[in-house]
């Protein structure tokens, strides 16, 4: 069974530092990657994700993420955080080509940025 | 504007009773998912359904129940049979086989 592991439950940072959220997961075959996030009060909503090509991948408001297959991991970085960044994030992993109920979320780290 | 529509946002009620979770959609997906979340665990799939009047079990589906009538509402009732209910509840849907979810905002219950 796939499942994904997060390192960190809750990071707290200073404006203007770096940020790298850490996203581990297992499973032996063809995956796509997701992070999703969490702001205070609203829905959940996609940041970023690999489906195949460049291992670097860019999402939105500055975040971007790696894919590295021999560690299986997908690490979100942000290289200057702001306040509003504060939120939970979720890594997320489903079964290349299926449908969407393969998703294994990982059990989320809470960011909160210090102005 | 497109999007996942959920309600109620809060919900409360009492031990023993059934309680109906509205989501509907109007992105034109074909397949709509119920999540519940709950703090330091993620997300788990409760039912998932990929075409109008299917619906299939997902990681923790009992204690629920669901319909697919229409393609564009998903309802889910937590029953009584439910042991630990108070949960927030998330509603997606997903286009195909690319798989990326959308979101509602999701209902929060608590059992009293």
């Amino acid at each position: 069974a796939q499942s994904v592991s997060q390192h960190n439950h809750h990071v707290i940072l200073s404006e203007a530092a770096s940020l790298e959220l850490g996203c581990n997961y297992s499973y032996g075959g063809t995956v796509n990657l997701f992070w999703y996030v969490q702001y205070p009060g609203q829905h959940l909503q996609l940041l970023l994700k690999y489906f195949s090509g460049d291992p670097l991948v860019k999402g939105i408001k500055g975040f971007e993420a790696e894919f590295i297959k021999s560690k299986f991991s997908f690490n979100l970085r942000k290289p200057s955080v702001q306040w509003s960044d504060t939120a939970e994030y979720f890594c997320a992993v489903k079964s290349s080509g299926n449908y969407g109920q393969n998703f294994v979320f990982g059990p989320g780290t809470r960011l909160s940025v210090l102005p | 504007d497109g999007g996942i529509t959920q309600s109620p946002k809060y919900l409360f009620r009492k031990e023993g009773q059934n309680v109906t979770l509205s989501c509907e959609q109007n992105l034109n997906h074909d397949a709509m998912y119920w999540y519940r979340q709950d703090p330091g665990q993620g997300l788990r799939l409760i039912y998932y359904s990929q075409i109008v009047n299917d619906f299939q079990k997902g990681d923790i589906a009992e204690g629920y129940s669901v319909s697919r009538e229409k393609k564009e509402s998903f309802p889910l009732t937590v029953t009584s049979a439910q042991k630990n209910p108070t949960a927030f509840y998330l509603c997606a849907s997903s286009i195909g086989r690319t798989g990326e979810l959308f979101f509602g905002e999701g209902s929060r219950l608590t059992v009293l």
